[in-house]
């Protein structure tokens, strides 16, 4: 069946550092893909996306990378800074869906001053 | 920056009574969604609505729930009879539909089933 699913439930960096969070999709039909940052109390807000068509998409110190060959994405963020603190989801949207999204479970990243 | 904006925040109320959950999507946008998310778990796709029809539901999504579009402006989310397990976080969401699907989604209602 098709499942969205995060290796790392945490992830602790420096501010500074550079932070990678990683997703794993199970159906090969996704074909849109988005990351979106979850603050606490407040609803899923939109970084980046990436269509299926693309290995890599860079936006304002965020850069995603889809690997279909192994159904893997990933969300980099660059000099990481304290306001990037929060919960990370990857989400897919599979063709012919009403563009419902499917999202994984979370990351929750902490960046430590 | 428009947004999608919900009403109330935060709804407590009796196990069995009725709930309605107010949002207000994105002006020109078509489709409209409810997602929900249980406390310290992923977000999960309740109903889309498209062309003032139900155009998909998930099976979370049973009688107990419904949808209306009232207005040109408003989308409700109904829960007739609610349980306990119907507390949770739930979002609305909107999508253009014109270039980039991205959803938006509104700061959401804690509805909180006592």
């Amino acid at each position: 069946g098709e499942s969205v699913g995060l290796h790392l439930p945490t992830l602790s960096v420096q501010e500074g550092d550079n932070s990678i969070i990683n997703c794993a999709y199970s159906n090969s039909a996704s074909d849109y893909f988005i990351w979106y940052k979850q603050e606490s109390g407040k609803g899923p807000q939109f970084i980046i996306d990436i269509r299926s068509n693309m290995d890599k998409r860079q936006g304002q110190r965020v850069t995603v990378l889809l690997n279909k060959t192994v159904k893997h994405l990933s969300l980099q963020i660059a000099a990481t800074q304290p306001g990037d603190s929060a919960v990370y989801f990857c989400a897919e949207n599979i063709q012919g869906s009403n563009y419902k999204l499917t999202f994984g479970k979370g990351t929750l990243l902490t960046v430590n001053p | 920056e428009p947004e999608v904006t919900q009403t109330p925040s935060h709804q407590v109320t009796q196990m069995g009574q009725e709930v309605i959950l107010r949002c207000v999507p994105i002006s020109n946008h078509l489709y409209f969604y409810w997602y929900r998310q249980i406390l310290g778990q992923k977000v999960e796709f309740l109903v889309s609505f498209y062309n003032n029809e139900i155009s998909e539901k998930s099976e979370i999504f049973d009688d107990q729930f419904s949808v209306e579009r009232p207005d040109g402006s408003n989308f409700t989310l109904k829960i007739r009879s609610t349980k306990l397990e119907d507390s949770a976080m739930y979002f609305c969401a909107s999508l253009r539909l014109a270039g980039k699907n991205i959803q938006y989604f509104g700061a959401g209602t804690r509805l909180s089933v006592l």
